[in-house]
């Protein structure tokens, strides 16, 4: 069954530290994985995609690495700042042509001053 | 700006009654999917569409219909609304390969 598990499922941390996010996924045939910031209220945003032959990808403060030999990508996010309080969600999707993307269920992240 | 817009953002209603939800994209793109958000599941498909008059279920159609009659348009149908159909619903759309752009959510509760 393609499935995407996240975990932790919450996080709390202090305003300036940095933290990672974990996405395991048994999703096949893989095209592409992709990381998604979720606002309350608001629809997800994308933040960064990574295809099968990429393992590091950055944007800004975020950054997400991808092993596709274990099916794991972690989402790294450095020097927080209270506006990254949101879910954040992995998405992969199947290979290309089919348009079926597989959701994981989001680590929600508290930013505290 | 490039927006994908949702109508409405909330409705209460009740078992039966027909309901359309409307999503309109202003970025001409060729791929649009509705998706439902119901909390510890996290997002699932409902139905996609890659161009118009191409219409696919995804992983939860039951209960749910669609049309692309027009490149910017993708209404979500409830033709008999049960009260398991209580969720936030999300339109996105996207050029092929390219990160969606999602609504900001139709929030619907069905009594």
């Amino acid at each position: 069954k393609n499935q995407v598990e996240q975990s932790p499922q919450s996080l709390i941390i202090l305003e300036g530290k940095n933290c990672t996010l974990q996405c395991n996924y048994t999703v096949s045939p893989f095209s592409n994985l992709r990381w998604y910031k979720q606002d309350t209220g608001r629809g997800p945003v994308s933040l960064t995609i990574m295809t099968f032959s990429e393992n590091t990808k950055s944007n800004g403060r975020y950054t997400a690495t991808l092993d596709a030999d274990t099916k794991q990508s972690s989402l790294h996010i450095t020097a927080s700042q209270l506006s990254d309080s949101a879910s954040y969600i992995c998405v992969v999707s199947l290979r290309e042509g089919t348009y079926k993307y597989i959701f994981g269920t989001g680590t929600r992240l508290k930013v505290l001053a | 700006e490039a927006q994908v817009t949702q109508n409405p953002r909330y409705l209460i209603t009740v078992t039966g009654k027909k309901l359309t939800v409307t999503c309109s994209q202003n970025m001409n793109h060729e791929y649009m999917s509705w998706y439902r958000q119901d909390p510890g599941l996290g997002l699932r498909q409902i139905y996609y569409s890659m161009n118009v008059e191409v219409t696919d279920k995804g992983d939860v159609p039951e209960g749910y219909k669609v049309s692309r009659k027009e490149k910017r348009n993708f209404p979500l149908i409830l033709e008999s609304p049960s009260p398991n159909q209580t969720s936030l619903y999300f339109c996105a759309s996207s050029r092929v390969g390219q990160p969606q752009h999602f609504g900001d959510g139709t929030r619907l509760s069905i009594l």
